[in-house]
């Protein structure tokens, strides 16, 4: 099947810029989205871009697309503690069906 | 507040066992989805519904059944529960494919234990 993969693990000091990366197989996705998971809690929706953009921005958020690459990016400006969670990139077919990477773990230190 | 609600939030059961999930939504959504969360893992779409009366399968489907009887309800159904079904089940709700109207909204999560 498709795939999307992200890495697993970021580290970054507050107030420090966030980037976190995500390949995906799919040509045919019509929407990628970036999920924020908190512990024991639900997904939350963060953004999402169109696949023929290339930047969307959203506050703190900028989403980056190379849809010659596959690559997705999401940065996080000026990172809070409180944006410690699990990230998670997913695309979508025309069915709005979601395919998931397996996460990042995104711990921000003081 | 409005949205998707999932019933029960927790479960234990025993191996061989049934039991059904709950999804109801009340927002008028055509399109209803059942994921399943793993430790280590994104979620994994097992059933989806893109209207009253319809069900497909999606990535992981087997032990598992749904109905779609009303449109405000996605049952999700395990007829025998199995260890590997262990999970946190989370279903989502939207209004077309296309986020642009309205993104996919999600449940809360039913986490499920099979001993």
């Amino acid at each position: 099947g498709e795939d999307v993969e992200q890495s697993l693990f970021l580290s970054v000091r507050e107030g420090d810029s966030s980037v976190i990366n995500c390949t995906y197989t799919d040509s045919s996705s019509t929407y990628l989205y970036w999920y924020k998971q908190e512990p024991g809690a639900g997904l939350q929706l963060l953004t999402y871009i169109f696949s023929n953009m290339d930047m969307k921005q959203d506050q703190r958020l900028t989403v980056l697309l190379n849809k010659k690459d596959k690559h997705l990016s999401l940065r996080i400006a000026d990172t809070q503690t409180g944006d410690s969670a699990i990230y998670f990139c997913a695309d979508s077919d025309s069915w709005g069906k979601l395919q998931f990477g397996a996460g990042t773990q995104v711990v921000v230190t003081p | 507040n409005a949205g998707v609600t999932q019933t029960p939030k927790f479960r234990v059961l025993k191996t061989g066992q049934s039991m059904t999930l709950l999804c109801a939504q009340d927002m008028n959504h055509e399109y209803m989805y059942w994921y399943r969360q793993d430790p280590g893992m994104g979620l994994r779409l097992i059933h989806y519904s893109v209207g009253e009366g319809t069900t497909a399968k999606g990535e992981v489907p087997d032990g598992y059944n749904v109905s779609r009887l009303k449109k405000q309800n996605f049952l999700l159904g395990l007829e025998s529960a199995a260890p590997s079904q262990t999970s946190v089940y989370f279903c989502a709700s939207s209004y077309e494919a296309s986020p642009t109207n309205q993104p996919q909204h999600f449940g809360d999560g039913t986490r499920l234990s099979i001993l």
